[in-house]
């Protein structure tokens, strides 16, 4: 039990386009969903906080024109990269966190965004 | 402010011979630690966490309050446990901050 998905796993676009990544809780209910960014051999970073039916919370520096992120049901969050450009080249990993007392997060395995 | 730190970030060792992974972390309130392991190819998962003191593929960690760490150890390291290895602090809304990460490599 407990598993997170990414879709897609790698995508490729061009500079100033927009890429859309879903994070979706398959056999749980998520109320709070998290967005992290990993850049090569580096650590993850959280990037924000997303709450079911409520507005993101984003970290400092992190900023929020850029990184839509909408979490619509209790099974699906999704992280909008907009108008790409190559610095947001990164792995994108996302977790999710059960509706429950346990303060436990399961990860997703990650997108690889490349943008030229 | 919090902080995790993870001194080393590549730890070789010899197959059966221990293992200890350093973390410190500095956090004002009363923090909630975890280990978090990531094999070749897969994804993060949780290996420990301090509050269910429990054993997990025979790695340990205490939470020492006094010195501020909670490292990991492993009195035989075996070459499944070559990974990447995460220490993250919980804050009370849980946000995970993760320390820099410790690539082990056990040799055979």
């Amino acid at each position: 039990g407990a598993v997170v998905s990414q879709h897609p796993s790698r995508v490729i676009c061009k500079s100033g386009t927009s890429v859309k990544i879903e994070c979706r809780s398959l056999d749980f209910q998520a109320t709070t969903m998290f967005w992290y960014r990993q850049f090569p051999k580096q650590s993850l970073m959280l990037m924000a906080t997303s709450n079911e039916g409520s507005k993101a919370t984003y970290e400092q520096g992190v900023e929020k024109d850029k990184f839509l992120i909408n979490h619509a049901s209790l099974t699906l969050s999704t992280l909008t990269v907009t108008s790409a450009h190559p610095e947001d080249s990164s792995f994108y990993i996302c977790s999710a966190k059960p509706g429950s007392l346990v303060n436990e997060q399961f990860f997703g395995p990650g997108t690889r965004l490349t943008v030229l | 402010a919090q902080r995790v730190t993870q001194p080393e970030k590549l730890l070789s060792v010899f197959k059966g011979a221990p293992v200890e992974l350093k973390c410190n972390y500095s956090y004002s309130g009363s923090p909630e630690l975890f280990w978090y392991v990531q094999y070749s190819r897969q994804r993060l998962q949780l290996l420990l966490r301090h509050i269910s003191r429990e054993s997990i593929k025979g790695f340990t960690a205490d939470l020492n309050k006094g010195e501020t760490s909670f490292h990991l150890k492993k009195p035989f390291a075996q070459e499944e446990d070559s990974a990447m290895y995460y220490c993250a602090l919980s804050d009370s809304w849980g946000k995970l901050q993760f320390g820099a990460g410790t690539q082990v490599v056990v040799t055979p």
